[in-house]
């Protein structure tokens, strides 16, 4: 069974300018969700989809960032402009349903460092 | 809301000595425990969770914990760690019988010694 893919995995980008991350779920899980992760740091939830639905974007700075999940499968993270501080590894997970107890399968992350 | 405080940001050990990684998490209401590790570069993985039942669950790669509500403690021990442990590992919990959402302690990294 293949895993949660992600790409890319590392990003260089100049701040002011866009970016966007990429997730592949593993197949039939319906939950997917982003997390970031800051050195040092436990990841942070940013947007949990249930199925096309975003269910919980309060994580999520509506300012700059974006997020959609079209059809329900893949997802894609935007940054626009990014700024320095957005610096870290974004985690792309998913889980068959979005049961409390269910176990959440991560990607390897996209790493993102902004100059 | 949850919060999780994992009591040390490093621990290291020698290989084949015994180890326990401490995990206290705060929450109004029940809750489910999970400790996921993360190898460099690589993504979390679950190592075990604590859904109901038996308080002390096993995992993969030796690992077992041990929930005390009493104390709010959900500490990860292996009896024997080999180099391939070195890592950094993260507790984490979320609400019982809720949404799964997980929140993470600041994780701690596990260097072993030859």
């Amino acid at each position: 069974e293949a895993g949660v893919v992600q790409s890319p995995r590392y990003k260089i980008i100049e701040k002011k300018q866009p970016v966007a991350f990429w997730c592949n779920p593993i197949s039939g899980h319906n939950t997917l969700y982003w997390y970031l992760q800051n050195l040092g740091q436990g990841p942070e939830l940013l947007i949990r989809y249930e199925n096309e639905e975003a269910v919980d974007d309060s994580q999520l700075p509506k300012d700059r960032f974006s997020a959609e999940r079209l059809k329900g499968v893949d997802s894609t993270l935007k940054i626009q402009p990014a700024e320095l501080g957005d610096s870290a590894v974004y985690l792309c997970a998913s889980s068959p349903d979005q049961r409390g107890g269910d176990t959440q399968y991560f990607g390897p992350g996209t790493r993102l460092t902004v100059l | 809301a949850q919060s999780v405080t994992q009591l040390d940001s490093q621990v290291p050990v020698f290989e084949e000595a015994p180890v326990e990684l401490r995990c206290n998490y705060s929450s109004s209401v029940s809750v489910y425990l999970f400790w996921y590790v993360q190898y460099p570069n690589q993504g979390l993985q679950l190592l075990l969770k604590y859904l109901s039942g038996s308080t002390l669950v096993k995992g993969i790669n030796g690992f077992e914990a041990e929930f005390n509500k009493s104390q709010t403690s959900f500490h990860l021990r292996k009896p024997s760690v080999h180099i391939s442990d070195t890592a950094e590992y993260f507790c984490a919990v979320s609400e019982y019988g809720g949404a799964q959402k997980l929140v993470f302690g600041q994780g701690t990294r596990l260097t072993i010694n030859p």
